[in-house]
């Protein structure tokens, strides 16, 4: 399994500000996720990020919005920028594993946007 | 596009058994999954099983799969306290490396 550590844990903003999230895996991956869970809500997906190359964005989500780094294999950071109350959640990190079949998560950054 | 379906919440009296269920539409899939989410925390993969099996026990779970009505269940058997969570069913499949999931069955256990 990998071990994903999240930064910070949580955070209130004020509107109009941006926060960048830090994500951490303790081994070499491919391919990172960020993903969005909205209150009473289940998983959407932001984009897939992987190293050396631009990030993918899924429908409804665009880079100026939520950019994303992804130096190297072990790390990477999600900006949530110009923050609105609609942007409270919580955002996710997820690795896939050594094998295509195990997908592991994060402890979650809780964001909420006054 | 997939869809994944659970009943949102589930209550059960502490020792006895919980079953958790979910359906999902795409018949493409390959692996199945079992997360678990505990207040203020990330997801934990708990288990999952390949669509060319019929069920996997681990313990005190068990997945059963029903691939003719793409039908996946979780049971805990002897469900205690601590397993009062949030439980999300996935599917992977079809070519596509993300996972689609379900909107997760909170899971309640009572005295």
């Amino acid at each position: 399994s990998a071990v994903i550590s999240q930064k910070p844990s949580r955070d209130i903003c004020q509107r109009g500000t941006s926060l960048t999230i830090q994500c951490q895996v303790d081994s070499q991956v491919t391919m990172m996720f960020w993903y969005r869970q909205q209150p009473g809500q289940s998983l959407t997906l932001i984009a897939t990020a992987n190293q050396g190359s631009e990030a993918t964005y899924e429908s409804g989500f665009v880079i100026d919005k939520f950019p994303i780094s992804r130096p190297n294999l072990t790390f990477s950071t999600l900006t949530v920028s110009n923050m609105s109350p609609e942007d409270s959640s919580i955002y996710l990190c997820s690795v896939e594993g050594q094998t295509t079949y195990e997908q592991y998560f994060g402890p979650g950054t809780r964001l909420t946007v006054t | 596009g997939e869809d994944v379906e659970q009943s949102l919440f589930l209550s059960v009296r502490e020792g006895d058994s919980s079953v958790i269920n979910c359906t999902y539409t795409d018949s493409s899939s390959t692996y199945l999954y079992w997360y678990k989410q505990e207040p203020g925390a990330g997801l934990q993969l708990l288990t999952y099983i390949f669509s060319n099996m019929d069920m996997k026990q681990d313990q005190r779970l068990t997945v059963l799969l029903n691939k003719k009505d793409k039908h996946l269940s979780l049971r805990i058997a002897d469900t205690q306290t601590g397993d009062s969570a949030i439980y999300f069913c996935a599917e992977k499949g079809g070519g596509s490396y993300i996972p689609t999931f379900g909107r997760g069955t909170s899971l309640i256990v009572h005295p």
